[in-house]
Order: structure tokens, then sequence, then C-alpha cells
């Protein structure tokens, strides 16, 4: 079945630093969604990316969707302690049952 | 407008008794999917609903079945609880018919223990 996985699974940096995690699917995705749990709390969602390639910005967080559709990441620039929290990535299959696959997550800390 | 809101936000069981959650959608959204989330597995989807009809489901057994009512609340139900079934049960709501392919709006949760 589809696996989505995420690297990072920690991260702790420094406030100040930037930090990127990444997304990998083992099949082909429609679209990729990505979301921030910080603890004790509920997944809120960022942004969606559809196209092949793309491209999108958000203040200090950049999200790229990968050219073959099967990978993504997120950058923050400059970490705030506003950041911590789990980032997940979400992605439905371009084939079979739709489901929405979470990734791992990377749980972000920030050292003030 | 109010949130995604779940009932009850935590439960206790014991083995092999059933259990019923409860998820009321934004107002207006009509698609609502439900989350399993664990330590272990992470967040796993269990099933989609639109329009009273189930159209998407996970992988799980079907110990865990759904229904939503015509006023687009949902309801999860678990028979024969297992401790493994000890997870927080997200339920999300979204706003057309396009469902898993738009944003998911969470609701709180319910934290079920099963002893």
């Amino acid at each position: 079945g589809q696996q989505v996985m995420q690297i990072p699974q920690y991260q702790h940096v420094q406030e100040g630093e930037d930090f990127t995690t990444y997304c990998n699917s083992s099949t082909t995705l429609s679209n990729i969604q990505w979301y921030k749990q910080r603890p004790g709390g509920h997944p809120v969602f960022l942004i969606q990316l559809v196209k092949s390639g793309e491209v999108k910005k958000q203040k200090r967080l950049t999200f790229q969707f990968g050219e073959a559709k099967k990978n993504s990441s997120l950058h923050i620039t400059a970490t705030q302690t506003t950041d911590v929290g789990t980032y997940f990535c979400a992605g439905i299959s371009n084939f079979g049952n739709e489901k929405l696959t979470f990734g791992t997550g990377t749980r972000l800390t920030i050292i003030p | 407008k109010a949130g995604v809101t779940q009932t009850p936000r935590y439960l206790i069981k014991t083995r092999g008794q059933q259990v019923t959650l409860s998820c009321s959608p934004i107002s207006g959204h009509r698609s609502v999917s439900w989350y399993q989330q664990t330590p272990g597995q992470g967040l796993q989807f269990l099933f989609e609903y639109f329009s009273e009809t189930q159209r998407n489901k996970g992988n799980f057994p079907g110990r865990f079945s759904g229904r939503q009512f015509s006023n687009s609340r949902s309801e999860m139900n678990v028979s024969t609880l297992e401790l493994g079934d000890s997870a927080l049960y997200l339920c999300a709501s979204s706003l057309n018919g396009a469902g898993l392919y738009n944003e998911q709006f969470f609701g709180p949760g319910t934290r079920l223990t099963v002893l």
C-alpha cells in the first residue's frame, strides 16, 4: 500500500535557525497537503500543492512539490518559538482507493 | 463560525465493549472524515462520508464503522474493543464534494483509552 515517510523524525534547532522537513511517497500523489499539530492540539491545515514542481510561500514558510509528484518539502526560515510542533505532509495517491495518507511527521523543537 | 466539535472528549472503556464517537462538522461542510492517531502508527485515515454515503475507506477492520446523518453530523463506532484501539480519534470536515482534496478542518479529538 501507499507509504509516506518524512525525515527527519525529530529536529531541534536554535531559535533563528532554518528548518526543513522532507516528505517522500512510495506512489505518485494527486496532491500534497501540509499540516501543523501543536503539542496537545489537533492538526491545522497549512497549504495544499497540486502541480508538479509547484512552489508556494507563506511568510517564512516555503513549500515545494517535486517534479515527479512523489516528494515534497517544507522549509522554515529563521524559526521562532511559535513554530514548535509536529509537521505532517499528507497526500492522495493517483491510483486505487482514495484515502488521505499522512506522513510520519517531523517534530520540531526550538531552543530559545 | 464554530469549529468542528467532537464528543465525548475523553472515554475509558474495557476490552470487548463497543464505543460510539460523535462529530459535528463546521456549518455548511458536507464531507466528514475520521482518523486514528497513535504514537506507533501515526495519523491513519479511517473513512470519509459525504451526503450520508461512505466514499472512501482506509485499511481498518470491519469493527470500525461509521455513518453520516442528513445534517452532516457523523458518528463512528468501534465494536469489540481491543487494547490497541486506544488512540486519539480525530474527525475532520471539508467544505464540498472535493472532500479529501480540500483543506481538512480537524476537531479536537476524542481520547479513547481501552483497559
